[in-house]
């Protein structure tokens, strides 16, 4: 079983609708959780962390987190063609090692 | 002002030289990275130096030796280039008593082994 997993892609999605991307992970000491966005040929950059139970939002952005299940989400609403990229799932159990998912790709069809 | 740079940006060279690969960064965090994207996009840590000490050092070939001769700057150098090293190496930095663990990358050095 891989440390964190993501729901398999490719996600293909019509503009203006609802992205949802999902990550589980195995260690249940984990105590960060992170969302990176990268785009095709650039480095991954951060859109959202999440440290305790619930939802976090920012903008079209939520990120949710389930520690129970060990499961944390990423919700985007009104998909932009500007979304399409690969999001990368993150935890942390302790700072200086971050452990990521394979990823999943996502395409916003105009 | 660039965060986390890297050079060289791509990096071709042949079987068994010996090539680095530079970082450096301005954020003033004390913990920097190496990782590793292979063609399959999977990103791997390599290594973790925190106040130039290091504290990962993941199951990665002896010929990959990082330096860190300071807060700002961590270095890798490879010895013995094979074509399974070809993939993207980022640099990445972060202020690990801030409990965040936010990671900031660099971007990128595409290394490509002939």
């Amino acid at each position: 079983q891989k440390e964190v997993e993501q729901n398999s892609g490719p996600l293909s999605v019509p503009e203006g609708a609802i992205a949802s991307l999902n990550c589980t992970y195995s260690d249940r000491g984990s105590q960060s959780f992170f969302w990176y966005r990268q785009y095709s040929g650039k480095s991954p950059e951060l859109i959202m962390s999440i440290y305790s139970n619930g939802d976090q939002e920012d903008g079209r952005f939520t990120a949710q987190l389930n520690k129970a299940s060990q499961y944390v989400s990423l919700l985007i609403r009104d998909s932009q063609p500007s979304d399409s990229a690969t999001y990368l799932c993150a935890v942390t159990r302790n700072a200086g090692k971050s452990t990521f998912g394979d990823g999943t790709t996502l395409t916003v069809k105009p | 002002d660039t965060a986390v740079s890297q050079t060289p940006k791509y990096l071709v060279t042949q079987m068994g030289n010996d090539k680095s690969i530079k970082c450096e960064q301005n954020l003033g965090h004390d913990t920097m990275y190496w990782y590793k994207q292979d063609s399959k996009k999977f990103l791997k840590i390599m290594f973790s130096y925190n106040n130039k000490e290091l504290i990962i050092n993941e199951t990665v070939p002896n010929r990959f030796s990082p330096k860190s001769p300071d807060k700002a700057h961590l270095n890798l150098h490879i010895n013995s280039l094979e074509l399974g090293d070809s993939a993207v190496y980022f640099c990445a930095s972060s202020h690990r008593g801030s409990n965040t663990d936010t990671q900031y990358f660099g971007p990128g050095t595409r290394l490509t082994v002939l």
